[in-house]
């Protein structure tokens, strides 16, 4: 079945870093592909999607960059904020699955 | 912007009570779900709806019960509250089943039963 691989955290980094966080799914046919972040106490924002192939997602400084020949969705940043600070989600749906399926999330920690 | 509202933010129960907790989307989306989210456990989907009295069990169903009379509201229903569903509650709403289209999650409902 369909499934989404995320690195696993937590993810400490230096205030100005660059971000990298990884996501690798499987699924049948050509998924959309979805990050969201949870900050501290919340629920699940959107952050960037993308819904076919080599379509760039981008919010708030955030891209990834939707890689068929790799099923791939790594998220990254530039320049990560102490705000920045949250768990990734990274979330897949196809048409053959109307649910959601999510990686496990990774804890990013941003250090002043 | 799309708008969920959880009924509450936290949330103190006995066991065996009966637990309503309620969720409502403004933007005349047409499907719904409620997830739980547990340390370690990632998020997990319990009942989804894909319209009006329209109900579908997720993955972790058991002891929850489900009611969408209106197309805005989605109601979650512990039967007999048990110490075991303490969790964090998530009510997410979409437009329609097009695979592109994203989930809208609201602020979540911090539960605890004693």
């Amino acid at each position: 079945g369909d499934s989404v691989t995320q690195m696993e955290g937590p993810v400490t980094l230096s205030e100005e870093a660059f971000l990298t966080i990884n996501c690798t799914y499987t699924a049948t046919g050509y998924p959309s592909l979805f990050w969201y972040v949870q900050y501290p106490g919340e629920g699940l924002q959107l952050l960037l999607k993308a819904t076919k192939a080599d379509d760039k997602g981008s919010n708030k400084g955030f891209e990834a960059t939707y890689r068929k020949e790799t099923t791939s969705f790594h998220l990254e940043k530039g320049s990560v904020q102490v705000s920045d600070s949250a768990v990734y989600f990274c979330a897949l749906s196809s048409d053959s699955n109307y649910q959601l399926i999510w990686g496990a999330g990774t804890k990013l920690i941003i250090k002043p | 912007d799309v708008k969920v509202t959880q009924s509450s933010r936290y949330l103190v129960k006995r066991t065996g009570e009966k637990v309503f907790l309620e969720c409502v989307q403004d933007m005349d989306h047409e499907n719904m779900f409620w997830y739980r989210q547990d340390p370690g456990l990632g998020l997990r989907l319990i009942y989804f709806s894909y319209d009006v009295k329209m109900k579908e069990k997720g993955d972790i169903p058991e002891g929850y019960s489900v009611s969408r009379e209106k197309k805005e509201r989605f109601s979650l229903i512990l039967e007999s509250a048990s110490t075991n569903q303490t969790s964090m509650y998530l009510c997410a709403s979409r437009r329609n089943r097009d695979s592109n289209q994203p989930q809208h999650f609201g602020d979540g409902t911090r539960l605890s039963i004693l």
